[in-house]
Order: structure tokens, then sequence, then C-alpha cells
């Protein structure tokens, strides 16, 4: 099984559209959460972090759930701009900062 | 202020050569962990580096190795390259006190072994 798990994609949507990503991790040791997004043939961005309590930044929701060992990313009203790959990311336990990436969800918006 | 910086951009091998890939962490950053990205897969950990030392490695053979300097710059080297060794490597800095510190890439170095 792997580390961390995530839609497979493509989701292709239309402008104005909802989508939701999700991500399952297999450590519950886990101790941080988020979101990069990556454009095509460039490099990962924070996108945003995540947290217990879930989190907003405009059109983006997080949300955690530590017993199912779930996150989630909510983009609402999407732009032809989101298009990008959205990759989960989990922060194992010891600090440290090693970060376990997902393949990643591609979303393509089209007008 | 200057980000995550690497070089070089591109770069073709030929199998059982040698690379050293380098990286510039970004400005206030201790720490840098270096990445291998197959086309179509999330980034791989290979290792991180902390105060010049290999702290964390990931499931990589010992052809990979790396090296940190005073400075906080590490190096990636690869032997014997294969073929399966083609891949976008990048390179990451963040804060290492700073627990839930995000990573901060560089925009990588494509490589190609032919």
């Amino acid at each position: 099984r792997k580390e961390v798990e995530q839609d497979p994609g493509p989701f292709n949507v239309p402008e104005g559209a909802t989508v939701a990503f999700n991500c399952t991790y297999s450590n519950s040791a886990s101790q941080s959460f988020f979101w990069y997004r990556q454009d095509c043939r460039k490099e990962p961005k924070l996108l945003m972090s995540v947290y217990s309590s879930g989190n907003e930044d405009g059109r983006f929701t997080a949300q955690l759930n530590r017993a199912s060992q779930y996150i989630s990313l909510l983009i609402r009203d999407s732009k032809l701009s989101d298009s990008a790959t959205y990759l989960c990311v989990v922060g194992l336990s010891g600090g440290y900062n090693k970060l376990i990436f997902g393949a990643g969800t591609r979303l393509a918006v089209h007008p | 202020d200057a980000g995550v910086t690497q070089s070089p951009t591109h770069l073709i091998k030929t199998r059982g050569q040698q690379v050293t890939l380098r990286c510039s962490p970004k400005s206030g950053h201790d720490t840098v962990s270096w990445y291998q990205q197959a086309l179509g897969q999330g980034p791989q950990f290979i290792f991180q580096y902390y105060e010049e030392e290999e702290r964390q490695r990931g499931n990589f053979p010992d052809r990979f190795s790396g090296h940190q300097f005073p400075n906080y710059s590490s190096e990636l080297n690869v032997n014997a390259l294969l073929l399966g060794d083609s891949a976008l490597y990048l390179c990451a800095s963040s804060i290492r006190d700073s627990y839930n510190s995000p990573l901060h890439f560089g925009n990588g170095t494509r490589l190609t072994v032919t």
C-alpha cells in the first residue's frame, strides 16, 4: 500500500464548478499535512497547509480527519488558472520535515 | 530574496556515467531535501541534509549520495547511472526547527540518461 494515495485523475470540470480531491495516508504517526500545486513541467508550490480544525483560503478549503487518515481539498468556483496537478503531502513524525507526496491528481478546467 | 536555485537546468548523460546536481537553499533556510520525480508520479524523497549530515533517507540505493556545505548549499551525486534514473530532480529547502515548515522547491534539474 502506498504511503499517500490520491484520487486517480484527471478531473475535467467547467469554469465555476466545485471540485473535491481526496487523499488517504497510511502512517498514523503523521504530523503535518499540506496540499501542493504543480503546473506542467514546473516545481511543486505550496497551496495550503491542512489543520485538524479545517482551514480555508479564499476558494480553497482543506479538511483533515486524523481518525480516518483522510485529507480533502475543495475548490469552489473553479477558474481556468486552477488547471494543474494537486499533490497531497504528509509529513512523518520525528521532525526534520521529511515529506511524502502522493502521485497527484490532475485538474483540467475548461471554458 | 532569492528562492531555491538549482543547476544545471537540464542534463543528458550516458548509462554508467556519474552526475552531480547542485542546490542553493532559500535565504534563511538550513535544511535541504532532495526528491526524484518520474514522469506522471509525485516527488519521491531521496534524502535530507542538515548541519552537513544526512539526517533521513528514502528508499534509494547507495549510488545516490549527497553533501551539504557550511553555507547550507547541497549537492546530489548519482553514480553508475541507469536509464531509470531519468527524472526531474528537485531540491527543497526548509527551516529545521520549524516543525510544520513547508518545503520550498527549486525549479529542478531534468536528467536524461541515454
